[in-house]
């Protein structure tokens, strides 16, 4: 069955300092992985996705993700951290089934000190 | 182009009640899922709608059941709430056909409280 762990609850870094948000996937075969977004009271929004393609994935807002296989990783980085950045990340991956669901990790807050 | 849709923002119920929560998709999605988000919590997946049938379902018991229409809106009704049924209630809609390599768009949720 395909899931995802969240490695960290709680990230906390500084204004202008790199972030690394750590995701570990398990999947039989070789799995779709999304980061996503959300921000107080308000909905997901999907920053990368990754479907077999570049194993170096761009997103938004500067955010890029590295699939690696061999550690069965999906870790979500970006050089620079931006006080708009404080906000809840989810690791998802896609479920290899007639409906393609999704399921979530268990998120991880990102809080960025000036 | 509007994305997803849903009402109301913010729900207070009774124990016992019944709710119905409503979701309309992005232009050109059809298929629509479900997803409560418990506080602190990832999104869990409720079930998911195409062309108007329940495909698929999560572990959630009966009380929880859906409806797809014709133009793809979908609606989540709930029975006999539960005060563990307070939650954000997210709506999630996709191009069937490409949705698996594309992702969801997600609405901003529906926020029930049960009391």
């Amino acid at each position: 069955a395909q899931s995802v762990t969240q490695l960290d609850s709680h990230v906390s870094v500084s204004e202008g300092t790199p972030v690394l948000l750590r995701c570990n996937y398990s999947s039989s075969y070789s799995p779709s992985l999304f980061w996503y977004v959300q921000h107080p009271n308000k909905g997901l929004q999907l920053l990368l996705k990754y479907t077999s393609a570049a194993t170096l994935v761009k997103g938004i807002n500067g955010f890029e993700a590295e699939f690696k296989k061999s550690e069965t990783s999906f870790h979500l980085t970006k050089p620079s951290a931006h006080m708009s950045d404080a906000a809840e990340y989810f690791c998802v991956v896609r479920i290899l089934n007639n409906n393609n669901d999704m399921r979530f990790g268990a998120g991880t807050r990102l809080t960025v000190k000036p | 182009d509007a994305g997803v849709t849903q009402s109301p923002t913010h729900l207070i119920k009774t124990r016992g009640q019944q709710v119905t929560l409503r979701c309309s998709p992005k232009s050109g999605h059809d298929t629509v899922s479900w997803y409560q988000q418990a506080l602190g919590q990832g999104p869990q997946f409720i079930f998911q709608y195409y062309e108007e049938e329940e495909r698929q379902r999560g572990n959630f018991p009966d009380r929880f059941s859906g409806h797809q229409f014709p133009n793809y809106s979908s609606e989540l009704n709930v029975n006999a709430l539960l005060l563990g049924d307070s939650a954000l209630y997210l709506c999630a809609s996709t191009d069937g056909a490409v949705g698996p390599f594309y992702g969801y768009t997600f609405g901003s949720g529906t926020r029930l409280t049960v009391v």
